[in-house]
Order: C-alpha cells, then sequence, then structure tokens
C-alpha cells in the first residue's frame, strides 16, 4: 500500500496567518492527490483534486501543488471557520489511502 | 450536487454481517462511480471500496474478503455488507460519490453522505 504522510499533526495559528500543511507519498503518485477538510461530527469535504485544482465553490485562500511524492496545501489568510482536521488522499493506486491527518487550531 | 444517506443498523453483534444502504437523490447514478469510506472513532479515514453504476467493483485487499458493494439503479441505491464483523470495524461510515477530472483521469470524492455510526459489540 502507498503510505500517506501529513506533517506537522497538529499546528496553531491565528486568523488571517498563512498555514502551510504537507504530504508525502511512499511512492510516486503522479498528480493523484486530493485534500479534505473534516469539521467535528461531519463528513469530510472536497478542497483540492488532483494535486492543485480547486474545487467548485471552495474559497480561492485554498490552493494545492506539488507533483511526485510531495505536496502542499497551502491556506491564504486562515478564517475562523478554517479550523478543522485536513487529510489527504491518494487515488493513484488500489487501495486508496488517506493521511493520518492535520489538525489546525486555534492560537 | 447529489445528496447522499446512509442507512441501516447501528449496533451489529460480533460475527455477524454489517449492511448499509446509501439513497442518492437529486441526480442519477448513471455514469458514476460509488464508493464507501469508514472512520474508526478519533482515527484516519479508510477507503473501503468503490462500485459503478453498471455494478464493477473495486475492493480494499485488506477487506476483500468480508466485503461486498453491489448497486440497485432502480431504487437509486447502493449497498455495502461486511461479514464476520469483529469490535475492529465499529467506524462512522460514509457513502459517497466519485468525480472524475477528465483532464488528468484522477478520482476524488466529491459528494459525501453524512456518515452512520456503526458499533460492533454484543
Amino acid at each position: 500500500d502507498i503510505q500517506m504522510t501529513q506533517s506537522p499533526s497538529s499546528l496553531s495559528a491565528s486568523v488571517g496567518d498563512r498555514v502551510t500543511i504537507t504530504c508525502r507519498a511512499s511512492q510516486s503518485i503522479t498528480n493523484y492527490l486530493n485534500w479534505y477538510q473534516q469539521k467535528p461530527g461531519k463528513a469530510p469535504k472536497i478542497l483540492i483534486y488532483a494535486a492543485s485544482s480547486l474545487q467548485s465553490g471552495v474559497p480561492s485562500r485554498f490552493s494545492g501543488s506539488g507533483s511526485g511524492t510531495d505536496f502542499t496545501l497551502t491556506i491564504s489568510g486562515l478564517q475562523p471557520e478554517d479550523f478543522s482536521i485536513y487529510y489527504c488522499q491518494q487515488n493513484y493506486k488500489i487501495p486508496w489511502t488517506f493521511g493520518q491527518g492535520t489538525k489546525v487550531e486555534i492560537k | 450536487q447529489v445528496q447522499l444517506q446512509e442507512s441501516g443498523p447501528g449496533l451489529v453483534k460480533p460475527s455477524e454481517t454489517l449492511s448499509l444502504t446509501c439513497t442518492v437523490s437529486g441526480g442519477s447514478m448513471s455514469g458514476y462511480y460509488w464508493s464507501w469510506i469508514r472512520q474508526p472513532p478519533g482515527k484516519e479515514l479508510e477507503w473501503i471500496g468503490y462500485i459503478y453504476y453498471s455494478g464493477s467493483t473495486n475492493y480494499n485487499p485488506s477487506l476483500k474478503s468480508r466485503v461486498t458493494i453491489s448497486v440497485d439503479t432502480s431504487k437509486n441505491q447502493f449497498s455495502l455488507k461486511v461479514n464476520s464483523v469483529t469490535a475492529a470495524d465499529t467506524a462512522v461510515y460514509y457513502c459517497a460519490r466519485l468525480e472524475r477530472d477528465f483532464h488528468t483521469g484522477s478520482y476524488s470524492l466529491a459528494d459525501w453522505g453524512q456518515g452512520t455510526l456503526v458499533t460492533v459489540s454484543s
């Protein structure tokens, strides 16, 4: 299985901060990488697909980059509603796998 | 945007079969892949498998021997069965619709149900 490792596991940030979350795959997944946001008690929501494409309706402060094994999710100007857990997910090879999540908390 | 809703028993006894149904509304199932994902309490997400509207499937090898996903497009539903459950199968189970990016061929879990907690306990 392809292992997806996110860093950091958690971070504290303030409203307005620029936040960067990293996801590393155990082998190349080209750009078959998605990012999701999950709030407590809710289903995940797609933010970024194919590494860098913004899902329709998602605010432009979210952006994704990377290819191969290293990927980044950036939130430019953190908003109160962005405090959540973020997951990366590869769909390059079965079984599709998720990262362990990054919890973004209020400083 | 389609809506998805999971339904089924919230409590299943060890060694029995977990059965869930996902009802799709606001759109057709035709032309799409449909998936099940689960999340044990406080843990990360685990992909279970997917089914095409025509019935072809793909499963997580770690669960393949115990899992069956089926579809009934006449009812706009797809279902999950997990045999011989143990406490390790306790999780929130989500159903989702897959979206394919035609530029890259990449798939994403575009629409999700709210999830349903299934507890395995005697």
